[in-house]
């Protein structure tokens, strides 16, 4: 069975720094799709990034953008020029590229932006 | 983009009396829906997994006959909680997915259910 692990439960950030969370996983799956989501205070939950396992290239959304390291199987995300409205729940997740196609999720990072 | 639109956004209803939340795709069609649970400051946790046409798949604990799940339609998701008691309390959260769902799924923005 798949797994995701959010080791930081919470986080802070001054406003313009950078931030990186990290999220590790474990899947004996070759081939699967890996998410960041964002939940701020007003529960939707957004779609930050995703990365292709078989692209060995991290992917990159304008300020953000990941470590993806496969053997290592860990997923981070960095968060650049830091913003307030980057304050939120952060969820990792990782869908198999076959079956259920059901995401697995992390237990979030809460990310607070600082003034 | 791909739009999901969940109501209501917030519900109270007494113990014993049954609610219905409904999961639209306004702009695409959905040929699978989920539904999570998430308790305050935790995860989302998957209830089930609803395809259009057939008999939802349901994870293991989460009691079928309680949370009933209806997709009649491609665009049209809905989750009955019946004989409703306080603690199924919690927030609602349904997303979907089109055929092309390797870009990742989109959200409802959740229903926030209150049984008093």
């Amino acid at each position: 069975a798949q797994t995701v692990t959010q080791s930081q439960p919470e986080m802070s950030v001054q406003e313009a720094e950078t931030v990186t969370l990290s999220c590790t996983y474990d899947t004996s799956e070759n081939n699967y799709y890996l998410f960041w989501y964002k939940q701020p205070p007003s529960r939707q939950m957004i779609l930050v990034i995703r990365q292709e396992a078989y692209k060995q290239q991290n992917a990159t959304e304008n300020r953000f953008s990941v470590n993806f390291q496969k053997a290592a199987k860990s997923f981070s995300l960095k968060i650049s020029d830091s913003q307030l409205g980057d304050t939120a729940m952060y969820f990792c997740a990782f869908r198999a590229a076959s079956g259920t196609y059901k995401y697995i999720f992390g237990t979030g990072t809460r990310l607070k932006v600082l003034a | 983009g791909a739009v999901v639109s969940q109501h209501p956004s917030r519900v109270i209803c007494k113990s014993g009396t049954s609610v219905k939340i409904e999961c639209r795709s306004l702009d695409f069609q959905a040929t699978t829906m989920f539904w999570y649970r998430q308790f305050p400051k935790q995860s989302l946790m998957l209830m089930a997994t609803s395809n259009e046409g057939s008999k939802a798949t349901y994870e293991q604990g989460v009691e079928k006959d309680k949370f009933l799940i209806n997709h009649a339609s491609l665009t049209l998701s809905t989750l009955t909680v019946t004989s409703a008691h306080p603690e199924d309390s919690s927030f609602y959260i349904c997303s979907a997915s089109a055929s092309n769902y390797n870009y990742g799924y989109t959200f409802g923005s959740g229903t926030r259910l209150t049984v008093v």
